[in-house]
């Protein structure tokens, strides 16, 4: 049973414009959230993180919204560049409850087409 | 800053054999963790340790796989006898302590690629 759902395995945008990536969770002991991003052949990186005291958290071109009542997150990025195409890993963690655990959704491969 | 190591990138085995991974996390790093990404089940986590100590191995498949961390800079992923249904890429992640104890961003190596015909 899946605790984080990524429900669109794939988004294509085009440059300049706005990506929406979505994600949601089952588990009301998640608290911390992260997105995460990989390039082929490379390990997932951090991009932007929300604790779940927070509604929005912003890092230039990227944008995190929670909504703790819907359990749903997203991440934002405007604009969208070609270089932004890459899988995005939405990723939950109990953190408060002193886990280091991330359970991860399967991903959202987006293409941010020139 | 080298980031996590790991090694090898790729391996080719035959149903059966023996099979290890390697990692080495970031110096000062004292959490360790250890993913597998496959197509259908996505990223997971099999086991992670804390200043060398396993803490959660609920994700480990199966006793054909083991994990150790004999030190702060090294651990190994170990499957044997290996699979088919083991073919995935298996991923290293280390991080710092964080408040009270509770760590913070996971920092992941290239991954290695197994393959078992």
């Amino acid at each position: 049973d899946q605790q984080v759902k990524q429900n669109s395995p794939s988004l294509s945008v085009q440059e300049g414009r706005i990506s929406i990536l979505n994600c949601d969770y089952t588990n009301s002991m998640f608290d911390y959230f992260l997105w995460y991003k990989k390039y082929p052949a490379e390990g997932p990186t951090f991009l932007i993180s929300i604790s779940s005291i927070k509604d929005k958290n912003e890092d230039g071109r990227f944008t995190v919204f929670l909504n703790k009542s819907a359990k749903h997150l997203s991440l934002h990025i405007v604009p969208s560049q070609p270089g932004d195409s890459a899988v995005y890993f939405c990723a939950a963690s109990p953190r408060l409850g002193g886990s280091e655990k991330l359970v991860f959704g399967k991903g959202t491969k987006l293409t941010v087409n020139p | 800053d080298a980031g996590v190591i790991q090694s090898p990138r790729h391996e080719v085995t035959e149903m059966g054999q023996e099979v290890t991974l390697r990692c080495k996390p970031i110096s000062g790093h004292n959490s360790l963790f250890w993913y597998r990404q496959t197509m259908m089940r996505g990223l997971e986590l099999l086991i992670y340790f804390n200043n060398n100590v396993p803490i959660d191995d609920s994700g480990m498949p199966e006793d054909r796989f083991s994990a150790k961390m004999p030190n702060a800079s090294f651990s190994t992923l170990k499957i044997q006898p290996s699979e088919p249904r083991d073919s995935a890429v298996y991923f290293c992640a280390s991080s710092l302590p964080g408040l009270a104890g509770r760590t913070d961003t996971q920092y992941f190596g290239p991954g290695t690629r197994l393959t078992v015909l």
